[in-house]
């Protein structure tokens, strides 16, 4: 089974702020990760499919990136409205979680 | 628009039984997969079944650790998607949650519904 690990676990960054978060595989998925956002009490919502294609309505702040192992999200100017849950998904075989990236504003 | 909507949750003795139900409208549901992904508290996401459409013969697929104890079927003519739950244990204590599966993976997903296995 493809193990997934996110990192950090938690991240506290300031409004404006460039924000980074990790996910890495722990064998090669090729481009087969998406990046979903989850607010507290909502379902989640896909933000980034395949590494680094953007869905459709989703800000331009977001985007993603990687290949292989490593992926990064990117929140280029923290919003007052990112606050929430990040956790990639990886669908390269099967689907496997990562563990979630908890997003606060300092 | 897309809409999901999942029903049937609720409080299960431990060994009891439940049926998720998953009701959708806004999309050609013949065209989709749909799967169920659930969340224990404070916990990260864990897939748990897939059910393919009549283009693939409606295979289903469960993760290993439910498999036997979980069910997935779907009804084209309601356009909903149903998960049945048996032998439930504390571990089954999750928000579970029904999504569609396009091209571009889980792009849609209901609120989720609360199932609480305790005596």
């Amino acid at each position: 089974d493809i193990q997934m690990t996110q990192s950090p676990s938690f991240l506290s960054a300031s409004v404006g702020d460039r924000v980074t978060i990790n996910c890495k595989a722990s064998q090669n998925i090729n481009r087969y990760l998406n990046w979903y956002q989850q607010k507290l009490g909502e379902a989640p919502k896909l933000l980034i499919y395949n590494a680094n294609s953007l869905q459709t309505g989703i800000p331009s702040r977001f985007s993603g990136s990687g290949s292989g192992t490593d992926f990064t999200l990117t929140i280029s100017s923290l919003q007052p409205e990112d606050v929430a849950t990040y956790f990639c998904l990886q669908h390269n075989s099967w689907r496997t979680f990562g563990g979630g990236t908890k997003l606060e504003l300092k | 628009e897309v809409q999901i909507l999942e029903t049937g949750g609720g409080l299960v003795k431990p060994g009891g039984s439940l049926r998720l139900s998953c009701a959708t409208s806004g999309f050609n549901f013949n065209d989709y997969f749909m799967n169920w992904v659930r969340q224990a508290p404070g916990k990260g996401l864990e897939w748990v079944a897939q059910i393919r459409n009549k283009n693939y013969n409606y295979a289903t697929y469960y993760a290993e650790s439910l498999e036997g104890r979980v069910t997935i079927s779907r009804d084209d003519s309601k356009s909903s998607v149903y998960l049945q739950v048996s032998s439930l244990r504390a571990e089954d204590t999750a928000i579970y949650y029904c999504t569609r599966e396009g091209i571009t993976l889980f792009d849609y997903w209901g609120q989720g519904v609360m199932v609480t296995v305790s005596s």
